[in-house]
């Protein structure tokens, strides 16, 4: 089956340091990933659209020079939260689309600004 | 390894019931999501069950066994606006979502 990895599953960092976090199809190529972001017990918030070889399109009140993201390849997309503050803390998944109906989670990862 | 099974396609018809059910076997458990996720859109959140039990919420209704690893999404009084996909996901020991593969579900009229 498909299966989509993100690295780190956890992180902690100091408010004003930032952070990068990996989002892999690890067997299929993906030309579309999103980024999402979790409030406890509430739906998952889209951020982003990430295409390959192009930008990012980024959801209404997202910022983008804050949140940045880079689709690098078929099978990789990374988001890089910058100057992180506390009110980043959060659990950030992404998805891979496969084809139109097809559309996989990563397991999460967990960021802790202090 | 951890997994999660859930059906991969569903059918019912308008006005009926419909039982989606989810199986899971992961390290650790802290908690069951299910979300509702229309084509080309965002997964809805619908429930979180950490306790084993019914908890109702309108025409959705979401079940735990946290003995048996086992977990049911029940929709009553079925419309045409509930096809589409829903998927269940457990968070783990390590506060890691593992995603089942989501079961399409097909309301006829």
């Amino acid at each position: 089956g498909a299966v989509v990895s993100q690295h780190p599953s956890r992180v902690i960092c100091k408010s004003g340091t930032s952070v990068k976090i990996e989002c892999r199809s690890l067997d299929f190529q993906a030309t579309t990933m999103f980024w999402y972001r979790q409030f406890p017990k509430k739906s998952l918030m889209l951020m982003a659209t990430s295409n390959e070889g192009s930008k990012a399109t980024y959801e209404q009140g997202v910022e983008k020079d804050k949140f940045l993201i880079n689709h690098a390849s078929l099978t990789l997309s990374t988001l890089t939260v910058t100057s992180a503050h506390p009110e980043d803390s959060s659990f950030y998944i992404c998805s891979a689309r496969r084809v139109e109906s097809e559309q996989y989670f990563g397991p999460g990862t967990r960021l802790t600004v202090t | 390894g951890q997994n999660i099974d859930q059906p991969t396609e569903m059918t019912a018809t308008e006005g009926a019931i419909v039982q989606i059910n989810c199986t899971y076997q992961t390290s650790g458990f802290n908690g069951l999501f299910w979300y509702q996720q229309h084509a080309g859109e965002a997964p809805t959140f619908l429930s979180y069950n950490v306790l084993d039990g019914l908890e109702e919420k309108g025409r959705f209704s979401s079940f735990l066994s946290r003995s048996k690893g086992y977990s049911y999404l029940l929709l009553k009084e079925l419309q045409m606006k509930d096809s589409a996909s829903y998927l269940c996901a457990v968070m783990d020991s390590n506060y890691q979502l593992i995603w089942g593969a989501g079961t399409k579900l097909i309301i006829k009229p």
